[in-house]
């Protein structure tokens, strides 16, 4: 079946602007994630959904990053007023089920880069 | 934040040999996972190793763990070109994985 996909591939903004990234878990999957990658550097988790559940928002490193996920679909990291530092490539990852023994099926990511 | 830390961070073999890649860890884990990401994009998870585990295969890859030196190899013997890529552990224990900063290995032909 179709796996995680995210859109855009990859975005340049300039600084001060609002950008909006997309993911679509794999159908079934209750479980999505996104991680952030800066240049040379391991991943970052953001942000963890599971069903109606209320997110886990913990790894969000400033009120200027927020996420939305419609129940068990697509979901959505809006980074408002983007600094150069938020440049990175961002990743969603889901699951089938919340856990740790659980495989996270990554997307293709989006190269955001902020000029 | 991350919690493994891969050794060695960059690797080059030539096709045929084996590459080892070792990942420390600081906390207790309830499993590891080891993924390869290629050209800096989405990672494709190769092997899970739960806690109670010291050794698992995979076609050419090896794992072990080692929970008393908090630390777990990966091995993929008979190298080829196309395994050129970043490698990662990560370790889990709760939902979300912490990730180290990969190793990254070039395979030569």
């Amino acid at each position: 079946g179709a796996g995680v996909s995210q859109s855009p591939s990859n975005k340049v903004t300039e600084k001060g602007k609002d950008v909006e990234l997309r993911c679509d878990p794999i159908s079934g999957h209750t479980a999505l994630y996104w991680y952030r990658q800066r240049l040379g550097q391991g991943l970052e988790f953001l942000i963890y959904f599971q069903g109606n559940s209320a997110p886990d928002k913990s790894g969000l490193p400033s009120d200027r990053f927020s996420a939305e996920r419609t129940g068990e679909s697509v979901s959505t990291l809006t980074i408002q007023r983007t600094q150069q530092e938020d440049s990175a490539v961002y990743l969603c990852a889901s699951s089938l089920r919340r856990g740790d023994q659980e495989t996270q099926y990554f997307g293709p990511g989006t190269r955001l880069l902020v000029l | 934040s991350q919690q493994g830390e891969e050794d060695p961070q960059a690797l080059s073999i030539q096709e045929g040999e084996n590459a080892t890649m070792n990942c420390s860890y600081k906390t207790s884990i309830n499993n590891l996972q080891w993924y390869r990401q290629n050209s800096g994009r989405g990672l494709v998870h190769l092997i899970l190793i739960r806690s109670n585990e010291r050794e698992k295969h995979s076609g050419r890859l090896r794992v072990t763990l080692d929970t008393s030196k908090k630390s777990s190899s990966l091995l993929i013997t008979a190298s080829r070109a196309a395994d050129t890529a970043s490698y990662f552990c990560a370790t889990s224990s709760g939902y979300a994985l912490n990730f180290g900063k990969g190793t990254s290995l070039l395979v030569t032909p």
